[in-house]
């Protein structure tokens, strides 16, 4: 067990409609990274957080995504308009950002869209 | 541009027969070659991290080896429990993201 958390675990939503996905790392973790993993696919990096500062973003991340960390703690993943490309399962990772340190990945949250 | 493949794509064991899983990488500037396990509908599982060529870690039946184009995950006499998909990552040092480059995996099947 990591520590970190995800919620919801499984989510299953109709095209169009909005979903929020939560992570929360344990306390050391001032890095938080989101992945998407598709069916016999690597994760593939969405975008990471320095405390509660978004440092970078894959070009993966269209703008119908929106990701923040307020307080540097916990991590939300909203996605706007789903569309059935977004099936996917939602991971994120935390680290104490150490160079080189492993990343510590949550449960995942699965997601189906309709 | 960087990249990670991983071969076999499935493998399919005896229990107790030996094998090892492998993972290349074209990428500048590694910084870490990181292993996981990931068991299906669950996230990654840490198992190692090696940093420069020659390196090796061992955690029970696993071991894992690097070279400068290439890392295996030799596995002696597997059981069951060790069915899983095996994900390779690379660590670059590209600005300041530091973010994993991921394999597709070998998915591992050990047979009683």
């Amino acid at each position: 067990d990591t520590g970190v958390s995800q919620n919801p675990r499984h989510k299953i939503t109709k095209r169009g409609q909005n979903v929020t996905f939560r992570c929360d790392p344990i306390s050391e973790h001032n890095r938080l990274y989101w992945y998407r993993q598709t069916l016999g696919q690597g994760p593939e990096f969405l975008t990471y957080f320095q405390n509660e500062a978004q440092l970078e973003k894959s070009r993966l991340l269209s703008d119908r995504f929106s990701a923040e960390r307020p307080k540097g703690s916990f991590s939300t993943l909203e996605i706007q308009r789903t569309e059935q490309g977004d099936s996917a399962m939602y991971l994120c990772a935390g680290t104490s950002g150490v160079m080189g340190e492993a990343q510590y990945f949550g449960p995942g949250t699965r997601l189906l869209v309709l | 541009e960087d990249q990670v493949t991983q071969s076999p794509e499935a493998l399919r064991l005896q229990e107790g027969e030996s094998s090892s899983l492998n993972c290349s990488y074209t990428v500048s500037g590694l910084r870490g070659l990181f292993w996981y396990r990931q068991d299906p509908g669950k996230g990654p599982e840490f198992l190692f991290t090696l940093y420069s060529a020659g390196e090796e870690k061992e955690k029970e039946r696993l071991k894992a080896t690097l070279t400068k184009k290439e890392s295996f995950l030799h596995i002696t006499a597997p059981k069951p429990e060790d069915s899983a998909t095996y994900l390779c990552a690379v660590l670059i040092s590209s600005g300041s993201a530091r973010q994993l480059t991921f394999g597709s995996g070998t998915q591992l099947t050990v047979l009683p």
